[in-house]
């Protein structure tokens, strides 16, 4: 199973209203990743949040990290319609030579209506 | 897309012929991978690369092979494509900070 599961699966706002997408994670780890993707294009790195870190702010994203629970939302405030996409939370494979490799969710499509 | 390259970006193939995709870098990272993405499954590594001429499996393996004979390209190959290696590929690289850039895709469909 995945090691980043993403909730909810779909979620649609109009414009100028906050997303926020959560997702849960199995093992420890020492950080958590965000990324989007756009219809047809390849995933963007948004945000890394450290595991000593319990918020972070990138614009108008802001990712909170909570280990004890084993989870993380993302929340973007004041939505665009340019914000429509799908976003995956990703985690670090555990291991001294885990090579960079992540492990991510299955995704939140976000649709925001002008 | 951190100079991440793809090529071919669109593929129709016949299943049972070989099929070579391409990734390209200029950033001199280290470590590559290669996704595939499907409707139902998320991105699932394929392969990655760790170094020129070091690689190693992910967990969809089967019927794939990759070659890294330089550091800027990472090449990877259905040795006898079937309809069920119909999907999106995405190559990545890994940064400095264990983030990864990933390149534009290739949509295959084996017919």
């Amino acid at each position: 199973s995945q090691q980043g599961e993403e909730d909810p699966q779909a979620l649609s706002i109009q414009e100028g209203e906050n997303a926020t997408m959560n997702c849960s994670y199995k093992t420890s780890i020492n950080n958590l990743q965000w990324y989007r993707q756009n219809s047809g294009r390849g995933l963007v790195h948004l945000i890394l949040i450290r595991s000593n870190e319990r918020e972070k702010h990138s614009g108008r994203l802001r990712v909170t990290l909570d280990t004890s629970k084993k989870s993380s939302s993302l929340l973007i405030t004041a939505s665009r319609a340019a914000d429509t996409a799908s976003y995956f939370c990703a985690t670090p494979q555990a291991g001294g030579t885990s090579y960079g490799k992540l492990t991510f969710g299955q995704g939140t499509i976000l649709t925001v209506h002008p | 897309d951190a100079g991440i390259t793809q090529s071919p970006r669109h593929k129709v193939t016949e299943t049972g012929t070989p099929v070579t995709l391409r990734c390209h870098q200029t950033e001199n990272h280290r470590y590559m991978y290669w996704y595939r993405q499907d409707p139902g499954h998320g991105l699932r590594l394929i392969h990655y690369s760790y170094g020129v001429k070091d690689t190693d499996k992910g967990e969809v393996s089967d019927g794939y092979s990759v070659s890294r004979s330089k550091t800027e390209d990472f090449l990877l190959t259905l040795e006898s494509a079937t309809s069920s290696q119909t999907s999106v590929y995405f190559c990545a690289t890994g940064g400095n900070y264990n983030e990864q850039f990933f390149g534009p895709g290739t949509r295959l469909t084996v017919l």
